[in-house]
């Protein structure tokens, strides 16, 4: 199956430091990702569509200055999360959409960011 | 109202038993249906992928999709432990769009 892979798992940094989080479609090409937020017991909430080569999409109320997303190869796109501060500390989680063919989206395992 | 609406549970159920999972919608545009499951600290899996109105099955899966009545749903046979998750429906008006998930349900399968 297609496997998507998010790096770091597990970040914990000070206020005020930039994170950037990055998201590998492993055995598939992707056109498309997608980034979401998912608070504790909450659904994902989607941030922001990166197609390869072009500006991400943002959903209204995302900040697209504090949130960068590149999106520069068909297999990696990166969530870069500026001058972060507490209220950033989320579960952020990637999927992929297949360009072969299939529609689906595959999620990656998710990154757990905590600012301190 | 949200868009997409799901019991958040939790549902416990015994060991063997159907677990009965379903979702509404409002958004009549909404042409492709997905089930993901997510176990805690960890990024959903994809369980099924309908498009449009009827039924699918794979292996102890089933999923329903009823456009008329906007009301998806899935059932798991023989539920087993390991089948304890969130269980999150999601759905699109294009294929590969992105998606609007529901709440998610808990679900709790016990021995």
């Amino acid at each position: 199956g297609a496997v998507v892979s998010q790096h770091p798992s597990r970040v914990i940094c000070k206020s005020g430091t930039s994170v950037k989080i990055e998201c590998r479609s492993l055995d598939f090409q992707a056109t498309t990702m997608f980034w979401y937020r998912q608070f504790p017991k909450q659904s994902l909430m989607l941030m922001a569509t990166s197609n390869e080569g072009s500006k991400a999409t943002y959903e209204q109320g995302v900040e697209k200055d504090k949130f960068l997303i590149n999106h520069a190869s068909l297999t990696l796109s990166t969530l870069t999360v500026t001058s972060a501060h507490p209220e950033d500390s989320s579960f952020y989680i990637c999927s992929a959409r297949d360009s072969g063919g299939r529609y689906e989206q595959f999620f990656g395992p998710g990154t757990r960011l905590t600012v301190l | 109202q949200k868009e997409v609406e799901q019991d958040p549970g939790p549902l416990s159920v015994p060991e063997g038993a159907i677990v009965s999972l379903n979702c509404t919608y409002s958004n009549s545009a909404f042409q492709y249906f997905m089930w993901y499951r997510q176990y805690s600290r960890k990024g959903p899996e994809l369980l099924m992928y309908t498009y449009s109105s009827g039924n699918k099955e794979d292996g102890r899966f089933t999923a329903q999709v009823d456009k008329s009545s906007k009301y998806i749903s899935l059932f798991i046979r023989d539920s087993q432990p390991s089948d304890s998750a969130t269980y999150l429906c999601a759905m699109s008006a294009a294929a590969g769009n992105k998606l609007t998930f529901g709440g998610g349900t808990r679900v709790l399968v016990k021995p």
